[in-house]
């Protein structure tokens, strides 16, 4: 069955650093990529889509890779700051429809 | 421009009553998802909606769950006779248009059965 992969581990870095999250999948091919930050208590807030055939995508401090012969998005956040402190979400969708698969997530905490 | 709103934010239900979910899209927006969120796990899709018009509910159990979207108001998320397993977080969310376009979530209702 289709399996999304996020490091269930928190991810606790410096500040000022770069922080890597990584979504894995597997028996899937999706044509579509997103990552999404979600708050406690609050919902997803959408950051940024990746398309299969864009290797890479940026937006101000954030970066986002898809290799999908690896399977796998890599989610980058340079110069971290301890607001960027949230629940990081990769969905992926085939493609022409609308059903995100998502991941459970992994916590990312930038320590001052 | 107001977002996706949803209400209530917290509901609270004992075993066999009724839960009414409710869910303002973004204006402009005709599609409709709800999700459901559990402690530790991913978004679940639950169901798609256009105006008047249920798309897929594939992810919606068969009883006990109903959703609806009018051509006025809101669209509804109903849970008849909740159990605690309903116990969750739902979250909408909505898009202009179908394809992969951008969903953008509401801020959810946390529904508790005791």
């Amino acid at each position: 069955s289709q399996k999304i992969e996020q490091n269930s581990e928190a991810l606790n870095i410096q500040e000022g650093k770069t922080a890597t999250l990584t979504c894995n999948y597997t028996n899937y091919s999706p044509a579509y990529l997103q990552w999404y930050r979600q708050d406690p208590g609050r919902g997803p807030v959408f950051l940024l889509l990746i398309r299969e055939n864009e290797k890479e995508k940026r937006k101000e401090r954030l970066k986002v890779t898809f290799d999908t012969t690896l399977k796998q998005s890599l989610f980058h956040i340079t110069a971290s700051q301890p607001a960027d402190s949230a629940t990081y979400l990769c969905a992926l969708a085939a493609s022409g429809t609308y059903k995100y698969i998502f991941g459970t997530g992994t916590r990312l905490k930038v320590l001052a | 421009n107001a977002g996706v709103m949803q209400n209530p934010r917290h509901l609270v239900r004992r075993r066999g009553q009724e839960a009414r979910l409710r869910c303002s899209p973004v204006k402009g927006h005709s599609h409709v998802y709800w999700y459901r969120q559990l402690p530790e796990e991913g978004l679940k899709f639950m169901v798609y909606l256009q105006k008047e018009n249920i798309i897929d509910e594939s992810g919606m159990p068969k009883e006990r769950f109903s959703a609806e979207f009018p051509k006025e108001g809101p669209s509804i998320l109903r849970i008849q006779q909740v159990v605690r397993g309903d116990s969750a977080a739902y979250f909408c969310a909505s898009s202009p248009s179908v394809n992969t376009d951008t969903q953008y979530f509401g801020p959810g209702t946390r529904l508790t059965v005791l």
